[in-house]
This record gives structure tokens, sequence and C-alpha cells, in this order.
């Protein structure tokens, strides 16, 4: 089945500072690649998402950028702000192609912002 | 709309004890999953269903069983609680499957002693 290995595990960054935060991914079918955010005490809540079909998707501050080639894939955040602190989770699925449909998450990156 | 709903919050069991956490969503979703989060783990598949009837195993399945016999309805349930289990449940449900984005519940926290 899909590993997914997240990297760092925690990031501590000063406000205005960028974010960058990788995974790797091991099956070569997995097209959709999400990534989650979860605030303490929160439930986890989509922020960007890509498809294989694409290199890089920008939303405002956040970006994603993904190498199929190497199996891996960056969520970047830019001027971090105190409200950017929570823990990140990257996800990987390979949808109908394969016999599980799921979606499988890394072990979540904790982000600090400094004020 | 509710979204997804989950009962109890939090729940304390002895080992041995069974029980069945709750969720239920209001948005017509076919795909519904259970997921388990603990420190450093990220969420794990417990069991999926991608319709009424239709449930299938996910990454950790091994004392847990699920049933789907309506679409709102996703119940979880622990057959023999074990400290093991001590964890965060997290029920998410989406449209037709993993590949969009998956709407989570707000968890439920399982204790077992």
């Amino acid at each position: 089945g899909e590993n997914v290995e997240q990297h760092p595990s925690t990031l501590s960054v000063q406000e205005g500072d960028s974010a960058v935060i990788k995974c790797t991914y091991s099956d070569s079918a997995s097209n959709y690649f999400p990534w989650y955010k979860q605030e303490l005490g929160k439930r986890p809540q989509l922020i960007i998402d890509i498809r294989s079909n694409v290199g890089e998707k920008k939303d405002q501050r956040i970006a994603v950028t993904l190498n199929k080639t190497a199996k891996h894939f960056s969520l970047h955040i830019t001027e971090t702000q105190p409200e950017d602190s929570a823990v990140y989770f990257c996800a990987a699925s390979s949808g109908v192609r394969t016999g599980r449909r799921a979606l499988t998450f890394g072990s979540g990156t904790r982000l600090q912002v400094q004020p | 709309n509710a979204g997804v709903t989950q009962t109890p919050k939090f729940q304390v069991l002895k080992t041995g004890q069974s029980m069945t956490l709750q969720c239920a969503q209001d948005m017509n979703h076919e795909y519904m999953s259970w997921y388990r989060q603990d420190p450093g783990m990220g969420l794990r598949l417990i069991h999926y269903s991608v319709g009424a009837g239709i449930t299938d195993q996910g990454e950790v399945p091994n004392g847990y069983n699920v049933s789907r016999s309506t679409t709102e309805d996703f119940p979880l349930r622990l057959l023999s609680a074990a400290p093991s289990q001590t964890s965060v449940y997290f029920c998410a449900s989406s449209y037709l499957g993993p590949q969009e984005t998956q709407y989570f519940g707000p968890g439920t926290r399982l204790l077992v002693l």
C-alpha cells in the first residue's frame, strides 16, 4: 500500500518568514495530493490540493509543488502569520485504479510562527 | 446543514468493554471513513465505505467493526476495548471518494483503562 513520509515533524519560524514542509510517497499510481491544517483541539480542514496533471498550484500565501518523477510534493507558506500555527498533514491517494479507495496521511508537521 | 457530527465527544472505557462511536452526515455524501489520530502518527484509516451496504478495511482495522445501513450513518464499533485503542477518532465524508475534500467531524476522544 501507499506510504507517505513527512518532514520536518516540527518547524518554528519568525512571523513574516516562509515555511516549507516536504512529503514523499511510495505508490507511483498516486495522483491526488491534499494538504490539511489542524488547529489545536480542532478537526482537520483542507487548505489546498494538487492533482498529478499539474506541477504547482497557488492560493494566496499558500502553494504546493509536485515532482512526480521523484515522488515528492511540498507545501510552501509565505509571509507566515501567527494564525498559521497549527499541525499540517500531507496525504496521497491513487483513487479507483487500485483496490483500496483510501487517503494515506503523513505523520504531520507542527508549525509554530513566533510573533 | 450540521455537516459531520460525532458522538460522544469523550469516553472512558475499561479494558474488555465494547462501545459504538456514532458518525452522521447530512450532506448526502457517498464516501465515509474512520481515522484514528495518535501523537506522531498522523491520521490512520480504520475502515471506509463507498456507499450504503459497502464497507472495506483501511490500514488499521483490527479490533473495529463498521456497517453502513444508510447513507447518513457510519458507526464504528469497538468489540473488546484495549488500552492500545486509546486515541482520538475522526469520522470524515465526501461526495464520491478520497480524491475530494474530506469533511471531518469534531472527533471523539477515547481513553481505555
